[in-house]
């Protein structure tokens, strides 16, 4: 069974304070590993697909890193409107398409 | 270019009534999926589908069942609501191709329930 676990399930930074947020995960044979960003009231809006070790994705001030057990999102000098929900999901190769979903981390970004 | 359309945004129900959620693509996505996110949870799937008249079930099918006709429709049945059902829905789909093309999720906004 798939398995994703996130941390920290919070995380409060100052406006241009850069960290990170963590994906772990286990699954049989990785499709892909997704990140998503939702805000209050949303639905899940799509970031990034990480498809091997190694590989990395960026957009705008947000980068994913991927290893062969977690994944990072990496968040350099961030902003107020960074804050938001993000999610992380991996789909195995045999699960047709089917995502297994973390519980997310809440980032907020305070001025 | 709209998406996922879910409809209704919110509903009320009382318990042992039911209700359909419905959900609607039009980026000819051959994936469609059914989730529920209790509050600070993460998503999780109720059914899926891979096309046209092929519905399985996911991790959380108890009370719900599914049909998807055409390609752009896939909508939820809830039978005898429960308040165990209260939730936020959300219908996603996506294009899962051989190989690498396969992309992340478009979601539709949601439908808030609540069962009394």
């Amino acid at each position: 069974e798939d398995q994703v676990t996130q941390s920290p399930e919070a995380l409060r930074l100052q406006e241009g304070e850069s960290s990170s947020l963590n994906c772990s995960y286990t699954v049989s044979g990785l499709r892909g590993l997704f990140w998503y960003r939702q805000d209050p009231g949303k639905g899940p809006e799509f970031l990034f697909t990480l498809y091997s070790a190694g590989e990395e994705k960026e957009k705008e001030r947000l980068k994913a890193t991927l290893t062969k057990k977690e994944s990072f999102l990496h968040i350099t000098a961030p902003k107020p409107e960074d804050s938001a929900t993000y999610l992380c999901a991996v789909q195995g190769n045999t699960n047709a398409g089917k995502s297994t979903f973390g519980d997310g981390t809440t980032l907020t970004v305070k001025p | 270019n709209a998406g996922v359309t879910q409809t209704p945004k919110f509903r009320i129900l009382k318990i042992g009534q039911s209700m359909t959620l419905q959900c609607a693509q039009d980026m000819n996505h051959n994936y469609m999926y059914w989730y529920r996110q209790d509050p600070g949870m993460g998503l999780k799937l109720i059914y899926y589908s891979v096309g046209a008249g092929i519905t399985d079930k996911g991790e959380v099918p108890n009370g719900y069942n599914v049909s998807r006709s055409t390609t752009e429709d896939f909508p939820l049945r809830l039978e005898l609501a429960a308040p165990s059902q209260t939730s936020v829905y959300f219908c996603a789909s996506s294009y899962a191709g051989t190989g690498d093309t396969n992309y992340g999720y478009t979601f539709g906004s949601g439908t808030r329930l609540t069962v009394v």
